[in-house]
């Protein structure tokens, strides 16, 4: 399957506990997204990497929430101490360089903060 | 700033008929791109059209086609021959092409497809 993984699928934690969620786009993609999805909305967007250089953060992404792209493949999202309302799915996208602007979703991973 | 805005927020439509998704949008942007994706139930999402703002002529694909209407800042999506399969939540969304970055997306409308 050469399609945009995540991983984990689901993570269910407790109040106050940091998460890490990982994604790994298509491999001749250079830009990745990462959006957030809550029940019975659409995605809002979080961030977006081109390489490695993350270009664009939402004001969304408060400081508990990091992400990173360290060689330009793979990416992380951290989220630290953990709310009830970070409740919600995470996707992953990534798309070709050169300006196409069509992006390929992942699965997602479902968070949920009890 | 962009704003997608999808009226529907539940339909149903019976297998073989034709259906139809609204979807208004906002912007002050001339160049963009418009799409519907596809979500299944606990699957991923899918690009199912997208339309180039410079384009006229109305997106088809198969059974899927758009209604482009760019001063009235409408897209709507036409399901011909409906399926079961094409049971699922459909997403309307905006990207500018300046940046290419970020997709804007509307709140979904979910499409039933009963036999």
């Amino acid at each position: 399957d050469t399609g945009v993984s995540q991983d984990p699928r689901h993570k269910i934690t407790k109040r106050g506990q940091n998460v890490t969620f990982r994604c790994d786009p298509i491999s001749e993609h250079n830009r990745l997204y990462w959006y957030r999805q809550t029940l019975g909305q659409g995605p809002e967007f979080l961030t977006y990497f081109q390489n490695e250089a993350q270009l664009e953060k939402s004001r969304l992404l408060s400081d508990r929430f990091s992400a990173e792209r360290p060689k330009g493949s793979f990416s992380t999202l951290e989220i630290q101490r953990t709310e009830q309302g970070d409740s919600a799915m995470y996707l992953c996208a990534s798309s070709l360089p050169g300006g196409d602007p069509e992006q390929y979703f992942g699965p997602g991973t479902r968070l949920t903060v009890t | 700033a962009q704003t997608v805005t999808q009226s529907q927020p539940e339909m149903s439509v019976q297998e073989a008929e034709t259906v139809t998704l609204s979807c208004t949008y906002d912007t002050s942007e001339s160049n963009y791109y418009l799409f519907w994706y596809k979500q299944p139930p606990s699957r991923q999402m899918i690009l199912v059209i997208r339309q180039e703002a410079y384009k006229q002529q109305n997106a088809t694909e198969n059974r899927f086609s758009v209604n482009f209407q760019k001063a009235a800042k409408s897209f709507s999506l036409k399901i011909s021959d409906s399926q079961l399969g094409d049971t699922a939540m459909y997403f309307c969304a905006f990207i500018y092409t300046g940046t290419a970055s970020k997709l804007t997306f509307g709140t979904g409308t979910r499409l039933q497809v009963t036999l």
